[in-house]
C-alpha cells in the first residue's frame, strides 16, 4: 500500500509566525486534501489541493490564511500564516486514487501544531 | 442542515466482547460511507466503507450495516481486543458529482477493559 507522509511531525511556533507543511505520497494519486483536526474534535476540511491550478477552499477558510500548493501528482504543502493560539490543531492531508476506481481517502499521519 | 453524528462519545467494552458503534446521517443524497479509526497520535486509518446500495459488507472481524430508511451506519467489531482502542468516524460522501468531499461525524472513543 501506498505510504503517505508528512513533515513535521509536530512543531511549536510563536504567535504572528507561519508553518509550512509538506506532504509527500509515494505514489501519483488524483486528488489531495488537507483537513483540521481542532483538539478533541473531528475533521474538518480545508481545501482540496488541486495540481496546476488554485486550491478550492471550504467556507470559513482562505487562501490567504492557508495557502496552499500541488506542484505534482504526490506532493503538496499548506502553510498556516500569521498564526494564532486559535490554529493550534492537528493537520492531516490526505489522498484518494490510490484504488481505482473506488473515492477513498487515505491519511497522513498528519502535523500536531501548538501556536503560544 | 447536514451532518453525520455519533450516538455515543465513548464506548467500553470488555476484551472478547463484541462492539457496536453507531452513527445517524441526515443527507438521504449520500452514497458513500467510510468508518476511519484513529488511534491516538495518529491519523484516521481507513477500516471498511460500504456504498448506498449494499446494506451490509464484511471485513475481517468488522461489520458495516447501512440502512437508508433510519439513516443509520453502524460498525460491529467482534472480539473485541485491547488493540481496538481508538476514536471510530464514521464520514459520507454526498453523490457522485462531489467527489472526495468527507463529512466527518464526530467520533466514538472505544475503550477496551482487559
Amino acid at each position: 500500500s501506498a505510504v503517505i507522509s508528512q513533515k513535521p511531525s509536530r512543531d511549536i511556533c510563536q504567535r504572528g509566525t507561519s508553518l509550512t507543511i509538506q506532504c509527500q505520497v509515494d505514489s501519483q494519486v488524483t486528488m489531495m486534501f488537507w483537513y483540521r483536526q481542532q483538539p478533541g474534535q473531528s475533521l474538518t476540511l480545508i481545501a482540496t489541493a488541486n495540481q496546476g491550478s488554485e486550491a478550492t477552499y471550504e467556507s470559513g477558510f482562505v487562501i490567504d490564511k492557508f495557502p496552499i500548493s500541488r506542484p505534482n501528482l504526490t506532493f503538496s504543502t499548506l502553510t498556516v500564516s500569521n498564526m494564532s493560539p486559535e490554529d493550534s490543531s492537528i493537520y492531516l492531508c490526505s489522498v484518494e486514487g490510490l484504488d481505482s476506481p473506488t473515492d477513498t481517502q487515505y491519511f497522513g499521519p498528519g502535523t500536531r501544531l501548538t501556536v503560544l | 442542515g447536514e451532518s453525520v453524528g455519533l450516538h455515543l462519545p465513548t464506548l467500553s467494552v470488555q476484551e472478547g466482547d463484541n462492539s457496536i458503534i453507531n452513527c445517524a446521517y441526515s443527507n438521504s443524497a449520500s452514497d458513500y460511507f467510510i468508518w476511519y479509526k484513529q488511534e491516538s497520535g495518529k491519523g484516521p486509518q481507513f477500516i471498511i466503507d460500504i456504498r448506498s446500495n449494499m446494506d451490509k459488507r464484511q471485513g475481517q472481524r468488522v461489520t458495516v450495516l447501512l440502512n437508508k430508511t433510519v439513516k443509520h451506519l453502524s460498525l460491529q467489531i467482534a472480539a473485541t481486543q485491547p488493540g481496538d482502542s481508538a476514536v471510530y468516524f464514521c464520514a459520507e460522501i454526498h453523490g457522485s458529482g462531489n467527489t472526495g468531499k468527507l463529512i466527518f461525524g464526530q467520533g466514538t472513543t472505544l475503550q477496551v477493559k482487559p
